[in-house]
């Protein structure tokens, strides 16, 4: 099992509608879990992150966190075509360390 | 505020040569991190700093991979000597001391011939 997992799409999602995104993780001491958008050719830029059960809002993104089913989501709402993008999934790896695990990335298209 | 600065953007070398890559963080950040990122992949770890400290190098390839920091704030990645397997994209990423959000910089793409 990969210590994080994301399918890698590509999802794909008309203009307007909402794009769910999905990370499962394997460590349950981890506390720590990001999620960057890297477009093609780019860096990956941080968007959210999250350290707390629930749901975390920040504009038209939605981080939710569920620590007992040991996976973290990201919503964008109102998809854009600006949002096609790669959003990889990062987790801390063990309870107060900062080395974290990436996934391998999902692949959004927002179709106009 | 500038972001984090990083130099060559682009590489060609031909194999066994050596590379050297630059890293300046964001200011005030004393956390500095370099990846390896091949395609279709996540960014994958190779050595963090805590200042001039290197406290996490377990994902570095020693016998042909060096990093340094010597003065807590910039930073440079060395392979010598450089395998064709060594071409992928290598970044360097920022963050407050105590904090985890990490800044990425621009990257800097190796390709080893």
């Amino acid at each position: 099992q990969k210590e994080v997992e994301q399918n890698s799409g590509p999802l794909s999602v008309p203009e307007g509608a909402i794009a769910s995104l999905n990370c499962t993780y394997s460590d349950r001491g981890s506390q720590s879990f990001f999620w960057y958008r890297q477009y093609s050719g780019k860096s990956p830029e941080l968007i959210m992150f999250i350290y707390s059960n629930g749901d975390k809002e920040d504009g038209r993104f939605t981080a939710q966190l569920n620590k007992a089913s040991q996976y973290v989501s990201l919503l964008i709402r109102d998809s854009q075509p600006s949002d096609s993008a790669t959003y990889l999934c990062a987790v801390n790896r063990g309870p107060g360390t900062y080395k974290y695990i990436f996934g391998t990335g999902t692949r959004l298209k927002v179709l106009a | 505020e500038a972001g984090v600065v990083q130099s060559p953007r682009y590489k060609i070398i031909e194999k066994k040569q050596p590379v050297a890559f630059w890293c300046n963080p964001i200011s005030g950040h004393n956390t500095l991190y370099w990846y390896l990122q091949n395609l279709g992949q996540g960014p994958e770890l190779l050595i963090r700093y805590e200042n001039e400290e290197a406290v996490d190098d377990s994902q570095l390839p020693k016998d042909r991979f060096s990093a340094e920091r010597l003065k807590g704030v910039d930073s440079t990645l060395k392979i010598q000597p450089a395998e064709l397997g060594d071409s992928a994209v290598y970044l360097c990423a920022s963050s407050s001391s105590g904090t985890a959000e990490q800044y990425f910089g621009p990257g800097t793409r190796l390709t080893v011939t």
